[in-house]
């Protein structure tokens, strides 16, 4: 079974669109997460969520907003999408918050945005 | 903000060969967590192996083994017996255990291209 999974895989849309890509754990974990991985590979975070508390990297636009209906999902809408929102992004989670810091992230498989 | 610092682009092996992948962090902090990641063409986001800082013994994995040096801030990963399907993006990541409760997550550095030569 799927420990992270996100959907879909593939998304082209064109400018101005606004578009969903959805993610669902069954780890069992408190905190979720959002990547994005540019063009260079480069991975930086956008949110981290644990039910309670959203913290927002302050560089993400507002038009990228986290959507979470339970502990067990964390969707990603993005309005007015542009070109330069064309990425891979990837969505993750892990134990904690006071729980085991060494925890690893899992990651789900990415989804490649491409705007046109 | 802590920073990681991955020197290597790109590293070249042959098969059955020993490699090293270095990566160098940026901290105030005594505590926190160091993690290799590997990303095959695939897309998928691998854990290799990871390294607690408050711990001297250095990770092992099978092949794959660490060189943790805390004083240097140094966290180099070493394969050995090089296999074809080794071949991926290497990211070494820094994980706090202090901020926002852990909700920061991994900060990543830019990665190393490995390639294994048949």
């Amino acid at each position: 079974d799927t420990a992270v999974s996100q959907t879909p895989k593939y998304l082209v849309t064109q400018m101005g669109n606004d578009k969903s890509i959805k993610c669902e754990q069954n780890l069992g974990h408190d905190t979720m997460y959002w990547y994005k991985q540019d063009s260079k590979k480069f991975l930086k975070i956008m949110f981290s969520y644990n039910n309670k508390e959203l913290i927002i990297n302050e560089t993400v636009p507002n038009r990228f907003s986290p959507k979470s209906p339970d502990k067990a999902h964390l969707n990603l809408h993005i309005n007015s999408l542009e070109l330069g929102d064309s990425a891979v992004y990837f969505c993750a989670s892990s134990q904690g918050p006071g729980g085991a810091y060494n925890s690893p992230l899992h990651f789900g498989n990415g989804t490649r945005l491409t705007v046109t | 903000a802590q920073t990681v610092t991955q020197s290597q682009p790109e590293m070249s092996v042959q098969e059955a060969e020993t490699v090293t992948l270095s990566c160098t962090y940026d901290t105030s902090e005594s505590d926190y967590y160091l993690f290799w990641y590997k990303q095959p063409p695939s897309r998928q986001m691998i854990l290799v192996i990871r390294q607690e800082a408050y711990k001297q013994q250095n990770a092992t994995e099978n092949r794959f083994s660490v060189n943790f040096q805390k004083a240097a801030k140094s966290f180099s990963l070493k394969i050995s017996d090089s296999q074809l399907g080794d071949a991926a993006m290497y990211f070494c990541a820094y994980r706090s255990p202090y901020s926002g409760g852990g909700a920061d997550g991994l900060t990543f550095g830019k990665g190393t291209h490995l390639i294994i030569q048949p």
